[in-house]
C-alpha cells in the first residue's frame, strides 16, 4: 500500500451505534489530520496530531474521539452521532516541522451516513 | 467572514478552452502560505502548488499557471487548453499562524470544474 489509506470507504450507522474510522499513512510523516467535508461547506479541520500528540481540536463535539497510537495510524471513534454528522471524513498526513509550509497528503475518505 | 473565498461554485467549459478559478483570501499575518488542491471523483485531495507570502512570482507548470497578487489578496489558478481529465473540485487553502504557535489550514468551499468533450 502506498500513500494514505482509509477504511472503511463507506459506513452507514444508526445514532446509537459505535464505530471507528481508520487511517494509515505509508509516507513516513509525523503529522496527521482529520477533516470533515460536507456539501457546500469548506473542509473543516477537526483534529491535528504531531508526533502522536494531539495539538489541535477545533471545538469538535465529544461524540467524535480521535486516537493516534503511532505516527502511522489515526483513528476516529464515533458514538451517538447525529444525522447532521453525515459527511465525507478525510484523513491527511504531512511532515511536521514548519507545518504551515508542508503540503498535506489525503486519503480517499470515508463516506459516513448516520440514520 | 470567510478567510478563503472561492466565489465560483461551479464552472463548465468545453474542452480546449482556458479557464480561471478565483481565490481570494484574508489574513492579517505577513507570513503565510497558499495552496491549491484538486479533488477528483475518487475523493482524495491532491496537492498542486504552494506559495509563500514573500514570493509573488507567478508559476507555470505545463497547462497550469498561478497568479499570486498580494495587493488584491488573490491567488488565481488558470488551466490552459482544458481537458476532460481536469474535471474535479479545486480547493484553495491558506495556512496561517495561530496564537499557539502552530499553523492552521483554512480551505475554501471549492470550485467544481466540469470540462465537456
Amino acid at each position: 500500500e502506498t500513500g494514505v489509506t482509509q477504511t472503511p470507504r463507506h459506513l452507514v450507522m444508526g445514532m446509537t451505534n459505535k464505530k471507528s474510522l481508520k487511517c494509515e499513512q505509508h509516507l513516513g510523516h509525523n503529522a496527521m489530520y482529520w477533516y470533515k467535508q460536507s456539501a457546500k461547506k469548506p473542509l473543516e479541520l477537526m483534529f491535528v496530531y504531531n508526533f502522536k500528540e494531539q495539538t489541535e481540536n477545533n471545538s469538535v463535539p465529544s461524540r467524535f474521539s480521535p486516537e493516534c497510537p503511532n505516527s502511522s495510524h489515526l483513528f476516529l471513534h464515533l458514538h451517538t452521532l447525529q444525522p447532521e454528522d453525515s459527511a465525507l471524513y478525510l484523513c491527511a498526513s504531512s511532515q511536521a516541522g514548519v507545518i504551515g509550509y508542508n503540503e498535506q497528503f489525503f486519503g480517499p475518505g470515508t463516506r459516513l451516513t448516520v440514520l | 467572514a470567510q478567510k478563503v473565498t472561492q466565489a465560483q461554485t461551479e464552472i463548465s467549459v468545453v474542452e480546449k478552452e482556458d479557464v480561471t478559478l478565483d481565490c481570494v483570501y484574508e489574513t492579517r499575518d505577513t507570513t503565510y502560505y497558499l495552496f491549491w488542491y484538486k479533488q477528483p471523483p475518487s475523493g482524495e485531495l491532491v496537492f498542486l502548488i504552494r506559495r509563500n507570502s514573500f514570493d509573488e512570482q507567478n508559476e507555470i507548470s505545463g497547462r497550469y499557471s498561478w497568479n499570486f497578487q498580494k495587493s488584491t489578496s488573490s491567488f488565481n489558478f488558470t488551466i490552459t487548453a482544458s481537458q476532460v481529465v481536469d474535471s474535479a473540485v479545486y480547493f484553495c487553502a491558506l495556512s496561517e499562524p495561530t496564537t499557539s504557535g502552530t499553523y492552521k489550514y483554512i480551505f475554501g468551499t471549492g470550485t467544481r470544474l466540469k470540462v465537456l468533450a
